[in-house]
Formats: structure tokens, C-alpha cells, sequence
């Protein structure tokens, strides 16, 4: 069965730093395009990031430069490393295998940027 | 950047009503068009891609049309356990985008 369980979300101080993990099961991270999306409170949902299977990745302009997606191919995770957090990032954060066409998507994990 | 519009924002429907939402793109997209289910609390689901395609394991009272800038998505006939909100997602272009959302709920 194909699983995502995400972890690593948080209360974290407005400038502050968090890495998101992703772990997989049922398939290989690294054979497939994997994506971020997240969903402030109350609201739709936002394309993050994407990480490709040669390794290519691409941000949405509201994070680049501050967040970095990255894989880890022997423990089949994926991973979104979140820096100079702001409170606009306060979301629930999941990752989901594909790119473009996104499925299955984890349970998602909860990121509160506050003071 | 694309700009995706769906519409309604949310409608009320009784069960075994047809219910329609539709979603347009701001520029051709062809047909790199998803539409996606999510349940209170729970994480999104696709059910359509590629504008058409019923994706395995969702009934068949699910389906979407459409190509280029204009899209549809219908439920043929409401059930209870379709109470959710429904997104569009573009790929034809980075950034990847999703409509506003759809939220359907039962009369």
C-alpha cells in the first residue's frame, strides 16, 4: 500500500527554522516527482514545492530562497527544509507523491508561525 | 503565472441532485486540468485528470470535461458521503495552481 506520513510541524517563532520529513512507503521516492502543498487555516490550497526524479525543483515564489526540498534515498523520505519562517507560512504542510497530477497526498503536519 | 477561477465558492444541494462547478483557466492550459475532493480534516483526494479521467476506485458518478480554458466537473447524482470541497489544479505551467474551492454541501 502506498503511504505518506509526514512529521517535524510545530510552534515555531516568526525568523525561526523547521524541516519537514515525509516518509514513504510502497514506492520509491526517488523514482517518482514528489510535491509540497499547503493550506493556511480556513483557506485552499497552495502548490509549495516539487522535487523531480533527475532531481530538479522548483518553489513557488512565496518561498523561494527561504525553503529547500530534498530526498533522502536511503530512507526513502522526502524532506522540505523551511527557513526565516513567517507568519503567512502558519499552514498544514503536505506532501504528496507526482507532480502535476498529486496522489496520494500524506495526512499532513501542522506549521505555526507565532510569537 | 495562471490564475484558475472556479465557481461557485459553495452550493447547497439536495441528494440525488446533479451539481456542477466549473473552473477557468486565465490562459489555454489544453487539458492539464485535476480535480481534487477534500473532507473535513482530511487530505485531498484526486478524483479527475487530465480534465476526463476518472481516476481508479472513484464511482462513476464523478466526471469532468473540458480543454483549454474552460472546465467542468459534475456529480451526477449527490450522495451524502460527497460532502466535501472540491478544487481544480493546473499543470500545464509552474506554478502549479489550484481554484478557490468548491465547498458542497447538502439542502
Amino acid at each position: 500500500e502506498v503511504q505518506l506520513v509526514e512529521s517535524g510541524g510545530g510552534l515555531i517563532q516568526p525568523g525561526g527554522s523547521l524541516r519537514l520529513s515525509c516518509a514513504a512507503s510502497g514506492f520509491t521516492v526517488s523514482s517518482n516527482y514528489m510535491s509540497w502543498v499547503r493550506q493556511a487555516p480556513g483557506k485552499g490550497l497552495e502548490w509549495v514545492s516539487v522535487i523531480y526524479s533527475g532531481g530538479s525543483t522548483y518553489y513557488a515564489d512565496s518561498v523561494k530562497g527561504r525553503f529547500t526540498i530534498s530526498r533522502d534515498n536511503s530512507k526513502n523520505t522526502l524532506y522540505l527544509q523551511m527557513n526565516s519562517l513567517r507568519a503567512e507560512d502558519t499552514a498544514v504542510y503536505y506532501c504528496a507523491r507526482g507532480g502535476g497530477v498529486v496522489d496520494p497526498w500524506g495526512q499532513g503536519t501542522l506549521v505555526t508561525v507565532s510569537s | 503565472d495562471i490564475q484558475m477561477t472556479q465557481s461557485p465558492s459553495s452550493l447547497s444541494a439536495s441528494v440525488g441532485d446533479r451539481v456542477t462547478i466549473t473552473c477557468q483557466a486565465s490562459q489555454d492550459i489544453s487539458n492539464y486540468l485535476n480535480w481534487y475532493q477534500q473532507k473535513p480534516g482530511k487530505a485531498p483526494k484526486l478524483l479527475i485528470y487530465d480534465a476526463s479521467n476518472l481516476e481508479t476506485g472513484v464511482p462513476s458518478r464523478f466526471s469532468g470535461s473540458g480543454s483549454g480554458t474552460d472546465f467542468t466537473f459534475t456529480i451526477s447524482s449527490l450522495q451524502p458521503e460527497d460532502i466535501a470541497t472540491y478544487y481544480c489544479q493546473q499543470y500545464d505551467n509552474l506554478p502549479w495552481a489550484f481554484g478557490q474551492g468548491t465547498k458542497v454541501e447538502i439542502k
